[in-house]
């Protein structure tokens, strides 16, 4: 079945370094891939999307890009900040479109200032 | 505008007992998903509604989970009895359907158990 796998945190960076969180993924067909981020004390919250191989989503500084040809959605950004401090989860949806998500197990990233 | 909505927001049970949890969803969002959320995991899927119709429900232990959307609104998630391995964080969420979908779920902050 389709399944998603993030690297192992937690990341721990200074403020200001650049961040890779890596996201690969397993599935049939043509999914949608997301990156969640979930704060301390709040629920989770999209965080940015890519709907087709080649796109690349961005939000708050943070981009990723949909590469078909090695399955991978790893979410990247050139300089964080204390407030990005967070857990962050890669997700897919099925080309079958039934609009559920499936969920990698989760990054926790820890910026010190 | 509002968000989900869950209650409790913590709840301690012993194992054996029961404990129910309850989610309002965004306004208009036809979709409605409870996930489970154990401690160091990624959410999983337990229930899929549309309206008040099951879509997926392959990953809910039936034997001691139930969940209901009567009105094709609010909803319900019950455990019965609890065993300690369902110590987790429950999540509610929601989304638009059909071509109002951009593949967005929307979360609640979720209710967290804890089976002693």
């Amino acid at each position: 079945g389709d399944s998603v796998t993030q690297m192992e945190g937690p990341v721990t960076l200074s403020e200001e370094a650049f961040l890779t969180i890596n996201c690969t993924y397993t599935a049939t067909g043509y999914p949608s891939l997301f990156w969640y981020v979930q704060y301390p004390g709040e629920g989770l919250q999209l965080l940015l999307k890519a709907t087709k191989a080649d796109d690349k989503g961005s939000n708050k500084g943070f981009e990723a890009t949909y590469r078909k040809e090695t399955t991978s959605f790893h979410l990247e950004k050139g300089s964080v900040q204390v407030s990005d401090s967070a857990v962050y989860f890669c997700a897919l949806s099925s080309s079958s479109n039934t609009g559920k998500l499936i969920f990698g197990q989760g990054t926790t990233l820890q910026v010190k200032p | 505008e509002a968000g989900v909505a869950q209650s409790p927001r913590y709840k301690i049970i012993e194992k054996r007992q029961s404990v129910a949890f309850w989610c309002n969803p965004i306004s208009g969002h036809a979709t409605l998903y409870w996930y489970q959320q154990i401690l160091g995991q990624g959410p999983k899927l337990l229930i899929q509604f549309q309206n008040n119709g099951v879509v997926d429900d392959s990953q809910l232990p039936k034997d001691r989970f139930s969940a209901e959307r009567l009105k094709g609104v609010d909803s319900t998630l019950k455990i019965q009895p609890a065993k300690l391995e369902d110590s987790a964080v429950y999540l509610c969420a929601s989304s638009f359907t059909g071509t109002a979908n951009t593949g967005e779920l929307f979360f609640g902050e979720g209710s967290r158990l804890t089976v002693l």
